[in-house]
């Protein structure tokens, strides 16, 4: 069975950093792709980011509302994904969503989400 | 990239069919064949319903299906039933972004 298990939310002040860990398990990790996404109290879903496979050459894509501050990054060793969020603002605030994404166009199994909240 | 335009709220009987509509561009939807549904009940795992315009992955009740004509793509849902309720959300592929829809509530009266 396809897991998805995000981790490391939480309450973080504006500016400063947190990194989220999304751990997997159930597929053979280092041969998909992955994504973040979120959503803002009271609003949709917002795509954050995608990483490829090792084998498409791990390079990564963002979206304009995060390019620079965040960056997503990936561990096959430990099946694990990570994303990077620098200079943290309050329109930040939104449940963070890891999930599995064969190819970019679509998103095949998804997490529970944690929360992070910035706030002074 | 501007969000994709579903209707904030759809409802329907049990037993009746309904459909949500997602209207982008011809840079998104209507330039590719890359439209995927997703179902969200609130607090859990959102849940993919469609992709590529029309195909339901393994798991998924063959009440749900998808089709998508010029910039706009639909979700129909036939035979609502109470389970059905909850947050519907579409997305394109783009070459540079992947875009959301605004989301639909999808009430069983």
């Amino acid at each position: 069975e396809v897991q998805l298990v995000e981790s490391g939310g939480g309450l973080v002040q504006p500016g400063r950093s947190l990194r989220l860990s999304c751990t997997a398990s159930g597929f053979t990790f280092g041969d998909y792709a992955m994504s973040w996404f979120r959503q803002a109290p009271g609003k949709g879903l917002e795509w954050v980011g995608f990483i490829r496979s090792k084998a498409y050459g791990g390079t990564t894509e963002y979206a304009a509302s995060v390019k620079g501050r965040f960056t997503i990054s990936r561990d096959d060793s430990k099946s694990i994904a990570y994303l990077q969020m620098n200079s943290l603002k309050t329109e930040d605030t939104a449940v963070y969503y890891c999930t599995r994404a064969p190819q970019r166009v679509f998103f095949d199994y998804w997490g529970q989400g944690t929360l992070v909240t910035v706030s002074s | 990239q501007s969000a994709l335009t579903q209707p904030a709220s759809v409802s329907g009987s049990p037993g009746q069919s309904i459909t949500i509509s997602c209207t982008g561009t011809s840079s998104d939807v209507g330039g590719y064949n890359y439209v995927s549904w997703y179902q969200h009940h609130p607090g859990k795992a959102p849940k993919l319903m469609i992709y590529d315009v029309s195909k339901r992955p393994s798991g998924v009740s063959n009440r749900f299906s998808g089709s998508k004509s010029g910039n706009t793509a639909s979700l129909t849902i036939s035979g609502l039933q109470a389970e059905d309720e909850a947050d519907y959300y579409c997305s394109s592929y783009t070459s540079s972004s992947t875009p959301f829809g605004t989301g639909t509530k999808v009430t069983v009266l």
